[in-house]
């Protein structure tokens, strides 16, 4: 029944690791967003896929690599995790022509030390 | 300067009485706005959208836009403690694949 779902939603890892979070949709979707939400609750964005195609590319560190097997799948590696990583990552979805309606995944909460 | 703003808060009403949150962002050309609440520890979730100038009600919630002010609220009536929660304000700007700009979020206290 799980709309948008992630994994994990607890990820504790040491610095210099590499690691990655997975994200799935079943609502039919055609468009995916990955959000950093840091300690001070903001929520900022980081990628999009549509249709498998990268549409959003914010100023976020190489080390963060996203992946979209699908339009119902994204996934977003990390290398060489720092402490500045640790965050609350969400993942998303909608419709690119309803783009501001966004269906949120659990989140996972990324702890590095 | 910040392209949606609001007040961090906490905003705290007794039970019952109107919540009425703000909201102010710095793109003209925004077309459409929307309300997300976020309860502690969870996701976003969508609550409310508006496209065109005026008011627009669901139940409690109430969007209001102003676009020649740049101004957006969302006011809940009959405020209930289970509305405890951030609500962040989110703006979309028109045309293309355009992203979603997130206000901070204002934090709602609703006191029995």
């Amino acid at each position: 029944d799980t709309a948008v779902s992630q994994t994990p939603k607890y990820l504790v890892t040491q610095m210099g690791n590499d690691k990655s979070i997975k994200c799935e949709q079943n609502l039919g979707h055609d468009t995916m967003y990955w959000y950093k939400q840091d300690s001070k609750k903001f929520l900022k964005i980081m990628f999009s896929y549509n249709n498998k195609e990268l549409i959003i590319n914010e100023t976020v560190p190489n080390r963060f690599s996203p992946k979209s097997p699908d339009k119902a799948h994204l996934n977003l590696h990390i290398n060489s995790l720092e402490l500045g990583d640790s965050a609350v990552y969400f993942c998303a979805s909608s419709q690119v022509t309803l783009a501001g309606e966004q269906y949120f995944g659990p989140g996972t909460r990324l702890t590095v030390t | 300067q910040k392209e949606v703003e609001q007040n961090s808060g906490p905003l705290s009403v007794p039970e019952g009485a109107i919540a009425s949150l703000n909201c102010t962002y710095s793109d003209r050309g925004s077309q459409s706005f929307f309300w997300y609440r976020q309860y502690s520890g969870k996701s976003p979730e969508l609550i409310m959208f508006i496209y065109s100038n005026g008011d627009k009600e669901d139940g409690r919630f109430t969007a209001q836009l102003n676009k020649a002010s740049q101004y957006v609220s969302l006011l809940i009536r009959d405020s209930q403690p289970s509305d405890s929660a951030t609500y962040l304000c989110a703006v979309f700007p028109s045309g293309g694949y355009q992203k979603v700009t997130f206000g901070t979020g204002t934090k709602l206290q609703v006191i029995p």
